[in-house]
């Protein structure tokens, strides 16, 4: 299966520019997602494709990357987001997730 | 605006099956698109777990084929998980979701439902 590592955790203050970075342990090509969950509630489609807004999401979320390298980028921050991160692939049978980054806004 | 739910026991006994419900309302689904378990375990692992297509046909993750069976209710736009021979391993919130593959191009999970919570303990 591919394996996504994701970096545990970050901290920043509103209005900074943050990246959470994902990598797979192999090629994925641009076949990679990012979710945002907030505490008691379900995961939220934010970028598909690697690249690609998700309708309804804030313009300030972006993402980068394909091959096995992928960032999610939020500039600027909000307090809002406050949230677990997870990368998701669906280029390889079977999809795979990152183990999530908890990002705390300071 | 679609909305999924699920719904099942909370606590299950290891060596029993695990069933839960999904019940959508807002599309059909039967209409387009797959149905999809995911499940989150304590310390944020998460899981796909497999789906069914709007046809009935199904797709499960390897690492789960022999225990797991994905079915529907159509008359009722339901669909169901069943979990064979649980341990405590598989202690987690269990999601059920909408996948697309078609409008995002990509094998997406674009609505999920809120989650249940389920133990498996004696």
């Amino acid at each position: 299966d591919t394996v996504l590592t994701q970096s545990p955790a970050l901290a920043v203050s509103p209005g900074e520019r943050v990246t959470i970075s994902c990598r797979a342990s192999e090629s994925v090509s641009t076949g990679m997602h990012w979710y945002q969950q907030k505490p008691g509630q379900q995961p939220k489609l934010l970028i598909y494709g690697a690249s690609n807004l998700e309708s309804g999401v804030p313009a300030r979320f972006s993402g980068s990357g394909s091959g096995t390298d992928f960032t999610l980028t939020i500039d600027p921050v909000e307090a809002d987001d406050t949230a677990t991160y997870f990368c998701q692939q669906s280029w390889n049978d079977p999809f795979t997730f990152g183990s999530g980054t908890k990002l705390e806004i300071k | 605006e679609i909305q999924l739910q699920e719904s099942g026991p909370g606590l299950v006994k290891p060596s029993q099956s695990l069933s839960l419900t999904c019940s959508v309302t807002g599309y059909t689904i039967t209409s387009g698109y797959d149905w999809s378990w995911i499940r989150k375990f304590p310390g944020n692992k998460m899981e796909w777990m497999g789906y069914i297509s709007y046809s009935g046909s199904t797709n499960y993750n390897p690492s789960l084929k022999s225990r797991i069976s994905i079915t529907r209710d159509t008359s009722k736009n339901q669909f169901f998980l069943q979990l064979n021979s649980v341990t405590t391993e598989d202690t987690a919130t269990y999601y059920c979701a909408r996948l697309d593959g078609y409008y995002h191009a990509f094998y997406v999970m674009d609505a999920w439902g809120q989650g249940a919570s389920v133990t498996v303990s004696s």
